[in-house]
């Protein structure tokens, strides 16, 4: 069985431009979850995504979306970026929505200049 | 909203040693508390989790504590071994309106000396 896979790996954009970032679950798993991993801090929630709706968001702004496809796949979008909003970008995969063990991708590395 | 504080922030011990992370959490509707192990560059991985209704949990070298009472639960790590040395995140999960969230602390820099 795959783990979690996102793509891409590495992504240098530059201030002000958009972005997407995508992530497939385990298969079989129904909810994603992203979280973004500042250097030298632990993950921040983001957004959970369950059955193609919206369960959960984090203290992020509104430039920050997603979206969960029939397949259960997910897209991030960051939109205006910062240079605070260099990051890792984790996907995080679960069999639903209760408090199951949280499977993570290799992870997203975002550089903005 | 879930606050999680994790301590210490870094941790050197002697190969062989015992190695203790404490964490605390805020929100007593939490009742899943997971561990995490990431190494440099890599993606965190589950050690070991442990649910509100079990007070400990031990799988080999690793063991987990829980105090529903004081919001507090650890991480004992016995025999360590230099492959042991990582970030250590400990974490909880609270309800976010139809879904859950993992809470992260601000991890533990393990380092397993020769």
């Amino acid at each position: 069985d795959a783990g979690v896979t996102q793509s891409p790996t590495h992504l240098i954009k530059t201030r002000g431009q958009h972005v997407t970032l995508r992530c497939s679950p385990i298969s079989g798993h129904k909810s994603v979850s992203w979280y973004q991993q500042v250097l030298g801090q632990g993950p921040q929630f983001i957004f959970q995504y369950y059955e193609k709706e919206e369960r959960g968001r984090g203290n992020f702004p509104d430039r920050f979306s997603a979206r969960q496809f029939p397949n259960y796949s997910s897209e991030l979008n960051v939109n205006a970026l910062l240079l605070g909003d260099s990051a890792l970008y984790l996907c995080a995969s679960r069999l639903g929505v209760g408090n199951t063990e949280a499977f993570f991708g290799q992870g997203t590395r975002l550089t903005v200049v | 909203g879930e606050n999680v504080e994790q301590h210490p922030s870094t941790l050197s011990v002697q190969e062989g040693d015992s190695a203790v992370i404490k964490c605390t959490y805020s929100d007593s509707a939490s009742n899943y508390f997971p561990w995490y192990k990431q190494e440099l560059g890599k993606r965190p991985q589950l050690i070991i989790d442990i649910r509100s209704n079990v007070g400990e949990k031990k799988d080999q070298r690793i063991a987990v504590t829980l105090n529903k009472t004081a919001k507090h639960f650890s991480l004992h790590i016995t025999e360590t071994q230099p492959e042991d040395s990582a970030v250590y995140f400990c974490a909880a999960s609270s309800l976010t309106g139809g879904g859950n969230k993992l809470t992260f602390g601000t991890g533990t820099q393990l380092k397993v000396e020769l």
